[in-house]
């Protein structure tokens, strides 16, 4: 079965300090797998996916199939990162999205 | 609409009633889901509508739980004899036609706070 792990519920770092939000999956097939965010107040919304490679805000996540990994990082965090960040696995371009239970980060200034 | 609307934002019953709770996805958007959000438990997914195929209702927690979704729209979310540990935040999202790698992006709405006393 298909399962993502996100280990810590919480995340509490200084502002310009480096971040990494762990998140570990489950699946026997080629996983797609994505980083989606939810602000304060706001909706949950994708920050990026593994297939794009990108960059966004900063952030950044290499898929590690060896050790089964897509942790999500950051060199320099900001306080506007604060926010709820969750992982989540997809079987293939369709079907179901399995999210993590998500870690709270909290950017300290 | 110009994205996925939730209705009502805010719900409170009393343990033991019907609650139904209604998602209009983005218009053309094949897909539809459905995810409970909590305290502790993150994102737990429900159900998942696509197309014209069998929906996946895997998720559902217990019979309780039911969903239907009309003329491949508009879809509700219907939980019978509602209990206190179903007070959760209930998110609907949909999704456009994805045949390419990393499509499956999906557009969230805003949510139903169900509060169950």
């Amino acid at each position: 079965a298909q399962r993502v792990t996100q280990p810590e519920k919480l995340l509490s770092v200084f502002k310009g300090a480096p971040v990494e939000l762990k998140c570990n999956y489950s699946y026997s097939g080629s996983p797609e797998l994505f980083w989606y965010v939810q602000y304060s107040r706001q909706r949950l919304q994708l920050l990026l996916r593994h297939i794009s490679r990108e960059s966004i805000k900063g952030f950044t996540a290499d898929l590690n199939k060896g050790e089964t990994s897509f942790h999500l990082k950051k060199p320099f965090a900001q306080e506007e990162d604060s926010a709820m960040y969750y992982c989540a696995l997809s079987k293939g371009s369709q079907g179901n999205l399995i999210f993590g239970k998500g870690t709270k980060l909290s950017v300290k200034p | 609409g110009a994205g996925v609307s939730q209705s009502p934002s805010n719900k409170v019953t009393e343990k033991g009633k019907d609650v139904e709770l209604r998602c209009d996805p983005i218009s053309g958007h094949t897909a539809l889901y459905w995810y409970r959000q909590s305290l502790g438990q993150g994102l737990e997914f429900l159900i998942y509508f696509q197309g014209n195929s069998a929906p996946d209702k895997s998720g559902l927690p217990s019979d309780r739980f039911s969903a239907e979704r009309t003329g491949g729209s508009v879809s509700t979310l219907t939980i019978q004899r509602t209990q206190q540990e179903d007070s959760a935040v209930y998110l609907c999202a949909s999704r456009g036609r994805a045949i390419l790698p990393g499509a499956n992006v999906l557009t969230f709405g805003a949510g139903s706070r169900l509060t169950v006393l």
